[in-house]
């Protein structure tokens, strides 16, 4: 089992809609978890991050943790031809001294 | 302006030759990590040192090595083992290890001609 999981996509939806986007991970004792945005050929940029059980929001995105559940999601509400991108969701494993782990990533497409 | 800086942003290598991709930042973070991509993947651990004089090997590790001589820089040395080595490499860093947002330097574009 891949120690985080992303559906690659790509997920297309329409201009204005809601994209949610989701990653499940392996290690219970995970604390942190973030979503990163990342444009082809740039380096990722932070979008979210979360520690605690339940929703949290910061503009148009709103980022959810389960930790029961093991999964993290992040929804783009009013999505724009500009949040087409990769989203990469990382998680610190704690079997490993805390590493940061992305997952592949899911690929966003918002269409005009 | 505090940051990481990657360099050289593109870098070609001829079979067989080792070359080294520097990273360095001054936001004086204990953590660093070299991470690899490849078109339409996502990101892969290839190291990561937690602090000075100390390493670790990620997932994809052969044919790779680093050092950790000064915690301000982490370079990453693609030796001639590493059969595919065209990919884009991200430095990035944290302050502690983990549990924190991890800053990314722009990357370098590897290419083997």
């Amino acid at each position: 089992q891949k120690e985080v999981e992303q559906n690659s996509g790509p997920l297309s939806v329409p201009e204005g809609a809601i994209a949610s986007l989701n990653c499940t991970y392996s290690d219970r004792g995970s604390q942190s978890f973030f979503w990163y945005r990342q444009y082809s050929g740039k380096s990722p940029e932070l979008i979210m991050f979360i520690y605690s059980n339940g929703d949290k929001e910061d503009g148009r995105f709103t980022a959810q943790l389960n930790k029961a559940s093991q999964y993290v999601s992040l929804l783009i509400r009013d999505s724009q031809p500009s949040d087409s991108a990769t989203y990469l969701c990382a998680v610190n494993n704690r079997e490993y001294g805390n590493k940061l782990v992305f997952g592949a990533g899911t690929i966003l497409r918002v269409k005009s | 302006d505090g940051g990481i800086t990657q360099s050289p942003k593109y870098l070609f290598r001829k079979e067989g030759q080792n070359v080294t991709l520097s990273c360095e930042q001054n936001l004086n973070h204990d953590a660093m990590y070299w991470y690899r991509q490849d078109p339409g993947q996502g990101l892969r651990l290839i190291y990561y040192s937690q602090i000075v004089n100390d390493f670790q090997k990620g997932d994809i590790a052969e044919g790779y090595s680093v050092s950790r001589e000064k915690k301000e820089s982490f370079p990453l040395t693609v030796t001639s083992a590493q059969k595919n080595p065209t990919a884009f490499y991200l430095c990035a860093s944290t302050p502690g290890t983990g549990a924190t947002e991890a800053f990314f330097g722009q990357g370098t574009r590897l290419t083997v001609v």
